[in-house]
């Protein structure tokens, strides 16, 4: 399968400060990006979707102002957790729509782990 | 409307069994049904998915089962393996490869 990457795998942050994680697609060009969040032992939380070019949708209750998502190629997107605090701590993962031929599904990045202390 | 139910939480199978979880959904407009396999602090990587022209799938040990009039999808595990340990997520889709809605999760143990 297709394959996505973020970075960093882990990051451990002070409250207030700016934390930035990119999603990279390696192997195919990606229009649309998701971003997730994930809480220990529960499901998938789909924050915002990000398309090549254009604004991100964010889902309701996720705020935008907080949560900055720029997808400025088509292999590139990025979530910037702005003034993080305590309570965005989590598990974050993004995927990437592989939609060619065939093919149309997401595919997964390893996910990012931010801890704010 | 928008709701994926899956079944049961947690299931617990010995090596070398049969590892079944069920998915229901309301949505017909849904057109999409993939399944994805979580490890711990690791993201999901897609397992097998099927669309609804056709009531089975198969793929190795995975294998899914369609019941379009009944709205529901089942994963079956065969001859499972303790690396099967996993948490295991349905989704479903009303245009393909975007906008999941996924399950809560089963979270499935094998045996050894």
């Amino acid at each position: 399968g297709a394959v996505v990457s973020q970075h960093p795998s882990w990051v451990i942050c002070k409250s207030g400060t700016s934390v930035k994680i990119e999603c990279r697609s390696l192997d195919f060009q990606a229009t649309t990006m998701f971003w997730y969040r994930q809480f220990p032992k529960q499901s998938l939380m789909l924050m915002a979707t990000s398309n090549e070019g254009s604004k991100a949708t964010y889902e309701q209750g996720v705020e935008k102002d907080k949560f900055l998502i720029n997808h400025a190629s088509l292999t590139l997107s990025t979530l910037t957790v702005t003034s993080a605090h305590p309570e965005d701590s989590s598990f974050y993962i993004c995927s990437a729509r592989d939609w060619g031929g065939s093919t149309d599904t997401q595919y997964f990045g390893p996910g990012t782990r931010l801890t704010v202390l | 409307q928008q709701q994926v139910k899956q079944s049961p939480q947690s299931l617990i199978v010995q090596k070398g069994g049969i590892s079944i979880i069920n998915c229901a959904y309301e949505n017909t407009a849904f057109d999409y049904f993939p399944w994805y396999q979580q490890f711990p602090g690791k993201g999901p990587a897609l397992l097998i998915a099927i669309r609804p022209d056709v009531s089975e799938k198969k793929e190795g040990r995975f294998t899914i089962s369609f019941n379009k009039s009944a709205k529901q999808f089942s994963l079956h595990i065969m001859d499972s393996q303790p690396g099967d340990s996993a948490t295991y997520f349905c989704a479903a889709s009303h245009n393909y490869g975007q906008n999941f809605v996924f399950g809560p999760g089963t979270r499935l143990s094998v045996l050894p």
